[in-house]
């Protein structure tokens, strides 16, 4: 399917354990980002990546890992997670035309919704 | 750090009504979005002001950007039932900055 895809859309998980969500773009976007949805805060921002191999902290980076060795995919991992990770993570992607002014309309993912007991 | 404040949270108005979403925002910007998100779904975007003074409108809703002030404005024009949805604001370039959004509720 084209556009933007997040797995898995629903994940119960337990304090401590190891948790991966993937997101998947096929786009070919140079932008990726990873959110967090919680009541009361809006949107905010953990990590975002600019290409392959670049990666950068946003407002809320801690107990949060990020990847990406391939332009479409964006693994977001939680090494231990804790009950106030949960929340809904959504995943969206923007285009960067070089010399150009960056218009930088980010496109979302269906979102993840993660509870930790 | 940059700031991004909405207002109203909540607003709730009848069909056929006009009203202003207000996002107000801290440092100098010269872009902001913004986006609708229906319950339970994904975010949609609706604008992108790129400029000072840059207005843009889709059916009954106009955006505008005031640079100077850090103002935009999101303008509901006879207010129908779809339009119902949580309307977020957002500020930056790469580490942006999200509203907390106002639930807006049309009645009939």
């Amino acid at each position: 399917d084209a556009g933007i895809t997040q797995s898995p859309r629903y994940k119960i998980t337990e304090t401590g354990r190891q948790v991966t969500l993937m997101c998947h773009q096929t786009w070919s976007h140079s932008y990726m980002f990873w959110y967090r949805q919680d009541l009361g805060h809006g949107l905010r921002l953990i990590y975002y990546s600019a290409a392959a191999d670049i990666t950068d902290k946003g407002e809320v980076p801690d107990g949060y890992v990020v990847s990406r060795s391939k332009t479409e995919n964006f693994p977001l991992t939680l090494e231990s997670a804790t009950r106030s990770q949960t929340s809904v993570y959504f995943c969206a992607s923007s285009a960067w035309a070089p010399g150009q002014i960056p218009y930088n309309e980010q496109f979302f993912g269906p979102g993840t919704r993660l509870t930790v007991l | 750090e940059l700031k991004v404040e909405q207002n109203p949270l909540f607003l709730s108005m009848q069909e056929g009504k006009n009203y202003t979403i207000y996002c107000n925002y801290s440092t100098t910007s010269d872009r902001l979005y913004w986006y609708r998100q229906d319950p339970g779904k994904s975010l949609e975007s609706l604008f992108v002001l790129l400029s000072n003074g840059a207005v843009k409108q889709e059916g009954r809703l106009m955006a505008s950007l005031d640079t100077k002030a850090r103002l935009s404005t999101l303008h509901i024009t006879a207010a129908v039932h779809d339009l119902s949805a949580t309307y977020f604001c957002a500020v930056g370039l790469n580490d942006m900055r999200f509203g907390a959004g106002t639930r807006l509720t049309v009645k009939p």
